[in-house]
């Protein structure tokens, strides 16, 4: 059980292009997700919070203009990278857990490469 | 800053031998936790220890953790060419649901 999906698994996209990924809790209903980013060779950044239904709470230094999440129900959330850059490219992870659990379950990650 | 720092950042070994990883965090904790990454992939959750926990066992891992000293080492006995990945560990500090990574062991199990 506690399985999470992303979707896609691999985007090549346009510089100046806007890309959603999304974030699937199969068999739980996720009260909160969350959203991380890994550059090659270096650990997991939290990007932001987002619980079902309200605005997610973003990191210090994350644009939330510039990658915006959506939590509308409670087995999806989507975040989309607005108007790409290559400096955007990178490994996108989301994580999901229910009220209480203390567990997150990681999803298996989207690799963004723009050109 | 809660995150983790993991030492050292880079371990080669040869198959067979122990893997030692240690990880140390700067602020209170709920929980620790174990995770391995191969290249290219998701994360995989190996083990979580609670704050009033100072050693948990799980098949070929061992964790401590010392709230005193803020560390907590991730032992591999009998490593094997499959242990080859990227380990971190990551806290959650009480009344907060977000974990915090830390930067990462990269381990090469040498065959």
């Amino acid at each position: 059980g506690a399985v999470v999906s992303q979707h896609p698994s691999w985007v090549i996209c346009k510089s100046g292009t806007s890309v959603k990924i999304e974030c699937r809790s199969l068999d739980f209903q996720a009260t909160t997700m969350f959203w991380y980013r890994q550059f090659p060779k270096q650990s997991l950044m939290l990007m932001a919070t987002s619980n079902e239904g309200s605005k997610a709470t973003y990191e210090q230094g994350v644009e939330k203009d510039k990658f915006l999440i959506n939590h509308a129900s409670l087995t999806l959330s989507t975040l989309t990278v607005t108007s790409a850059h290559p400096e955007d490219s990178s490994f996108y992870i989301c994580s999901a857990e229910w009220a209480g659990a203390g567990t997150q379950y990681f999803g298996p990650g989207t690799r963004l490469l723009v050109l | 800053s809660q995150q983790g720092e993991e030492d050292p950042q880079a371990l080669s070994i040869q198959e067979g031998e122990n893997a030692t990883m240690n990880c140390s965090y700067k602020t209170s904790i709920n929980n620790l936790q174990w995770y391995r990454q191969n290249s290219g992939r998701g994360l995989v959750h190996l083990i979580l220890i609670r704050s009033n926990e100072r050693e948990k066992h799980s098949g070929r891992l061992r964790v401590t953790l010392d709230t005193s000293k803020k560390s907590s080492s991730l032992l591999i006995t009998a490593s094997r060419a499959a242990d080859t990945a990227s380990y971190f560990c990551a806290t959650d500090a009480p009344g907060d649901d977000k974990i915090i990574f830390g930067k990462g062991t990269r381990l090469h199990i040498l065959p």
